[in-house]
Order: structure tokens, then C-alpha cells, then sequence
């Protein structure tokens, strides 16, 4: 089983600057299969990055994912106010064959 | 517009089953995958199982295998998640989600959630 750990747990940042998200995997994830979600309270998440580093549709380009192998990473280049929210990484491939990381919450420092 | 809609939240005591579903629309249901995951009060995101809806095969994880059921009726788009004996540690926010696919394999669209609290 690939197990996802995020880190830090929280992050507190204020509004413009810059956050750096790490997700690692205990073994080796295509970066095809490497994806990452916003999620704000009572909401569902919503895909940001696909492939390691592509954007989703209509997600604004200071959003960016980058990484390969075990380490990868979402950068949010100047935080917005509605930046603020919780973030997963998420691998498809070995059984099981999707997980998620615990999450990194990104606060209003 | 693709679409994933699910039932309303449910209220339940310990022992009594449960059916909750999801119905795609805007697209082809049958030409993607639809995952389930489970968001426990305060916690992450953790997946459950999914369903091929064109021959409703399955596969599950590990951590819910045999605790649940996951369904498909392509004639009305229509994914289904099914307990037959809830417990109290089931209380949880489920969302399903469609899986893009290859070559990449995640979650394009989710479904508004339903949120399911078991209780005496």
C-alpha cells in the first residue's frame, strides 16, 4: 500500500505570500497518477492539479505542481484570500488503488 | 454540464441499513469510473471502493471491503452506496466522484456530498 504524508499539517501564511506544499509517497508514484484538491468548509474538494503538474480547468495559474517519484509539490505562488482552505494529494496505482494524503491546512496567519 | 448529484443526508440508529446514490448526468455514465469517499467529522478524505458502471465491476479498499457495497444502473446513471448494518463509527460526509480515466486517473467531478449520521 502507498502511503501519502503531507506536510506540514498547517500552515500559516498571510495574504500574498508564497505557500509550499510537500506530499511524499512511500514508494515511487507515477507522476501521471499524482493529483491535488482544495477543499473549503462545507464544500466538496475540487481538483486543482492533475499529472503531477498540470492545472484543471479554470484554476488560476499561481496555482502550480511540480515533482517526481516519492516527493512532490503544490505551490501557490502569492496567496489570495480564498486560498485559505485545506489541501490533499491523492496517487492512483498500487493497492489499494487510490489514496489520499491527511491533508495540509492553510491558514490566515 | 456534467453533473454529480446525490440523495439527502440521512439519519439512522445502529443495525438499520442504508442505500445512498449519485446520478451522473451530462455525460457518458458508462465511459467513467465512480469512486465513493468517505470524510469523517473533522478528519480526511479516504477511499472507499469504485464501480465500472458499463459491467459494474468492482474493487474496493481494504479498508471497507466486506463494510460496504457499491452498485451501478446505467439505465437511469445511477451509482449506489449501500450499508446493511450501520454503525455509529459510519457517521461521515460521503461524496462520489468521477475518475477521469486514463492517462491520469483522478477526480474531475465530485458529487455535493450526503451526509450520513448514525445515532441511537
Amino acid at each position: 500500500e502507498i502511503v501519502l504524508t503531507q506536510s506540514p499539517g498547517t500552515l500559516s501564511l498571510s495574504p500574498g505570500e508564497r505557500a509550499t506544499l510537500s506530499c511524499r509517497a512511500s514508494q515511487s508514484v507515477s507522476s501521471s497518477y499524482l493529483a491535488w484538491y482544495q477543499q473549503k468548509p462545507g464544500q466538496a474538494p475540487r481538483l486543482l492539479i492533475y499529472g503531477a503538474s498540470s492545472r484543471a480547468t479554470g484554476i488560476p495559474d499561481r496555482f502550480s505542481g511540480s515533482g517526481s517519484g516519492t516527493d512532490f509539490t503544490l505551490t501557490i505562488s502569492r496567496l489570495e484570500p480564498e486560498d485559505f482552505a485545506v489541501y490533499y494529494c491523492q496517487q492512483y496505482g498500487s493497492s489499494p488503488r487510490i489514496t489520499f494524503g491527511p491533508g495540509t491546512k492553510v491558514d490566515i496567519k | 454540464e456534467v453533473q454529480l448529484v446525490q440523495s439527502g443526508a440521512e439519519v439512522k440508529k445502529p443495525g438499520e441499513s442504508l442505500r445512498i446514490s449519485c446520478k451522473g448526468s451530462g455525460y457518458s455514465f458508462t465511459s467513467y469510473w465512480i469512486s465513493w469517499v468517505r470524510q469523517m467529522p473533522g478528519k480526511g478524505l479516504e477511499w472507499m471502493g469504485r464501480i465500472d458502471p458499463s459491467d459494474s465491476y468492482t474493487n474496493y479498499s481494504p479498508s471497507f471491503q466486506g463494510h460496504v457495497t457499491i452498485s451501478a444502473d446505467k439505465s437511469i446513471s445511477t451509482a449506489y452506496l449501500q450499508w446493511s448494518s450501520l454503525k455509529a463509527s459510519d457517521t461521515a460526509m460521503y461524496y462520489c466522484a468521477r475518475l477521469s480515466g486514463w492517462p491520469n486517473y483522478y477526480f474531475d467531478y465530485w458529487g455535493q456530498g450526503t451526509l450520513v449520521t448514525v445515532s441511537s
